[in-house]
């Protein structure tokens, strides 16, 4: 499709594991960005790649969280282990970049539960 | 630090009626506004945005407002329709420098018959 895509859509796991998620951008798009979304709360920031720069990486909630992105295009964020307040959805989004507009465009997001 | 605020979680408006969002902001540097809708298990999708060198911005049914001096802004949708019932949040950023946005908490908008 041409639009962002995220796997898993639902992932359970226990607490204490590592998880992987992954984001594929829109074609084209040089900038990729991951939010994470609590229960009742709004979109919060997480990590930010433009091109070859180096990543902005000033919303990630602590070091159990990184990301990379791959070859300018697909990327993973992985939380090693997982704790309870990690439970939230997490969404990736894509835009042209400082080449283009200001619009982001969302994944549908994966919905990640630590039990 | 909640930089962008929408006070209000809920909104229920008869349809034809016209529906008003409203969000505050903090942050004098921001001086570009983003507002989202989203649907449950999707993503956010893109509405309108309106950059601070304007005051009004309209597309079809939607029209954001602007007041720097009150760093507020507002979503107008006339006349709303049941399609719109969804969550609409409101997004800031600056144009130069920071890519992020910063979101408000959402507004979860009912469109009734």
């Amino acid at each position: 499709g041409a639009g962002v895509s995220q796997s898993p859509s639902n992932k359970v796991t226990e607490k204490g594991k590592d998880v992987e998620l992954r984001c594929d951008p829109i074609s084209g798009h040089t900038a990729l960005y991951w939010y994470r979304q609590s229960l009742g709360q709004g979109l919060e920031f997480l990590i930010y790649f433009q091109g070859n720069s180096a990543p902005d990486k000033s919303g990630l909630p602590s070091d159990r969280f990184s990301a990379e992105r791959t070859g300018g295009s697909v990327s993973t964020l992985t939380i090693q282990r997982t704790q309870q307040e990690d439970s939230a959805v997490y969404l990736c989004a894509s835009s042209l970049g400082l080449a283009g507009g200001q619009e982001q465009f969302f994944g549908p997001g994966t919905r990640l539960t630590v039990l | 630090d909640q930089q962008v605020k929408q006070n209000s979680p809920s909104l229920s408006v008869q349809e034809g009626r016209i529906s008003i969002l409203n969000c505050d902001y903090t942050n004098s540097m921001f001086d570009y506004f983003l507002w989202y809708k989203k649907y449950p298990a999707e993503g956010p999708t893109f509405l309108i945005s309106i950059s601070s060198i304007k005051d009004k911005n309209e597309d079809g049914r939607f029209t954001v407002f602007l007041n720097k001096s009150a760093k507020h802004l507002s979503l107008h949708i006339v006349p709303s329709q049941p399609g719109d019932s969804a969550v609409y949040f409101c997004a800031a950023r600056r144009i130069q420098g920071a890519q992020k946005l910063v979101f408000g908490q959402g507004t979860r908008l009912t469109i009734n018959p």
